[in-house]
């Protein structure tokens, strides 16, 4: 079964800084997809990047990249400058692909703050 | 375009009462989702459904049943509700494994006291 591990339970940050989230998780799989969604507090769950475990470039959404290490299996999330409306909590999450099986593993989450 | 909709949006329970959550999609996608959040504990996936008539279970199934109706609606019922389900719980569907990506609901918030 693979895990999703977030350590850091929240994380604050002033405004126009640059913030890093962590990830890592453990997985016997070669072929996977893995994922940062945000829930603000409205509770909406929103998909903020996706990085296939094949590519080698790192994925990057405008603020929003990643930083996937597939040896050390990491995963960590870097949003650059930082705005009020990215405060919520961010879950890393991994899903093995396979026809008919594509579940989601999700981490404790991150609750991130992003101070005025 | 609605996506994915849950109702209720909130609900309150006593011990032992039961109820059914119903989740419907229009996205026109095969797998469809519940997942519960709990503090502390991310999502959890309680069942999942590849296609229509086919359902499988997740990590924390026990208390719970569902229903793949058709293709659009995935229902989650509660037989003989518990405090520890209190939660919020989600539904999501997915097209499958060209994007991976799984669109959610807006919850629906239980309290069973």
């Amino acid at each position: 079964a693979q895990t999703v591990t977030q350590s850091q339970p929240e994380m604050s940050v002033q405004e126009a800084e640059t913030v890093t989230l962590s990830c890592t998780y453990d997985t016997s799989e070669s072929n996977y997809y893995l994922f940062w969604y945000k829930q603000p507090p409205s509770r909406q769950m929103i998909l903020v990047i996706r990085q296939e475990a094949y590519k080698q470039q790192n994925a990057t959404e405008n603020r929003f990249s990643v930083n996937f290490q597939k040896a050390a299996k990491s995963f960590s999330l870097k949003i650059s400058d930082s705005q009020l409306g990215d405060t919520a909590m961010y879950f890393c999450a991994f899903m093995k692909l396979g026809f008919g099986n594509e579940k989601l593993t999700f981490g404790t989450g991150t609750r991130l703050t992003i101070i005025p | 375009n609605a996506g994915v909709t849950q109702t209720p949006k909130f609900q309150v329970l006593k011990t032992g009462q039961s109820m059914t959550l119903q989740c419907a999609q229009d996205m026109n996608h095969n797998s469809m989702y519940w997942y519960r959040q709990d503090p502390g504990m991310g999502l959890r996936l309680i069942y999942y459904s590849a296609s229509e008539g086919t359902t499988d279970k997740g990590e924390v199934p026990n208390g719970y049943n569902v229903s793949r109706l058709n293709k659009r609606e995935f229902s989650l019922r509660l037989e003989s509700a518990a405090p520890s389900q209190t939660s919020v719980y989600f539904c999501a569907t997915s097209s499958g494994g060209s994007t991976g990506e799984l669109f959610f609901g807006e919850g629906s918030r239980l309290t069973v006291l």
